[in-house]
């Protein structure tokens, strides 16, 4: 299996903070993608990158990949309480099925 | 933004029934995807969908599934003879390229069976 398993589990932080999440997975990867999940709601894409890439962002959001050692990092910055959400990372290989970890689980503390 | 859109958004249906879950893609994707959560675990892929055929499925879609697109914008999962374990969110994904580019999934289907 190439799924990727996010670290830590679950993470708490005071608003304005910023959050770290790292994914690691097992074999290789056309993609690494993060996803949010609200609670009871669907999976919100947030950043794809590609496996010949090393960095991207998107507004807070600040996605690491390092194939070399088959790890992925997603930083949000200057934390909201409207970032409280699952977050996802998910590979996919030649067969194009995203293949998601646990996830971790971000509350942001007013 | 265009959405992916699923209903109901949640079904409870007799253990042995047959249960149809239906989602709009968005509208100029190409290839449509269900995936599924059962309470507390990891997204699973069940199926991927392209040019009116399955591309690929995976062990949990076994004879009990189908997926069908019956017209030009919905596309249906359906499970023939629910069990228990059948019971999760079920999402629908759509992309317009199968390659480097992201799934857009569906609030999702809780389903419950009794």
């Amino acid at each position: 299996s190439q799924q990727g398993e996010e670290d830590p589990q679950a993470l708490s932080i005071q608003e304005g903070e910023n959050a770290t999440m790292n994914c690691s997975y097992k074999t290789s990867i056309n993609n690494l993608q993060w996803y949010r999940q609200n609670s009871g709601r669907g999976l919100v894409h947030l950043i794809l990158i590609r496996s010949n890439e090393r960095e991207k962002h998107s507004g807070r959001l600040r996605v690491t990949l390092d194939t070399s050692k088959k790890s992925s990092s997603l930083l949000i910055t200057a934390s909201r309480a409207a970032d409280t959400a699952s977050y996802f990372c998910a590979t996919t290989w030649n067969d194009y099925k995203l293949s998601f970890g646990a996830g971790t689980t971000v509350t942001v503390r007013a | 933004e265009p959405e992916v859109t699923q209903t109901p958004s949640h079904q409870v249906t007799q253990m042995g029934q047959e249960v149809i879950l239906r989602c709009v893609p968005i509208s100029n994707h190409l290839y449509f995807y269900w995936y599924r959560q059962i309470l507390g675990q990891k997204v699973e892929f069940l199926v991927s969908f392209y040019n009116n055929e399955i591309s690929e499925k995976s062990e949990i879609f076994d004879d009990q599934f189908s997926v069908e697109r019956p017209d030009g914008s919905n596309f249906t999962l359906k499970i023939r003879s629910t069990k228990l374990e059948d019971s999760a969110m079920y999402f629908c994904a759509s992309s317009d390229q199968h390659s480097n580019q992201p799934q857009h999934f569906g609030d999702g289907t809780r389903l419950s069976i009794l």
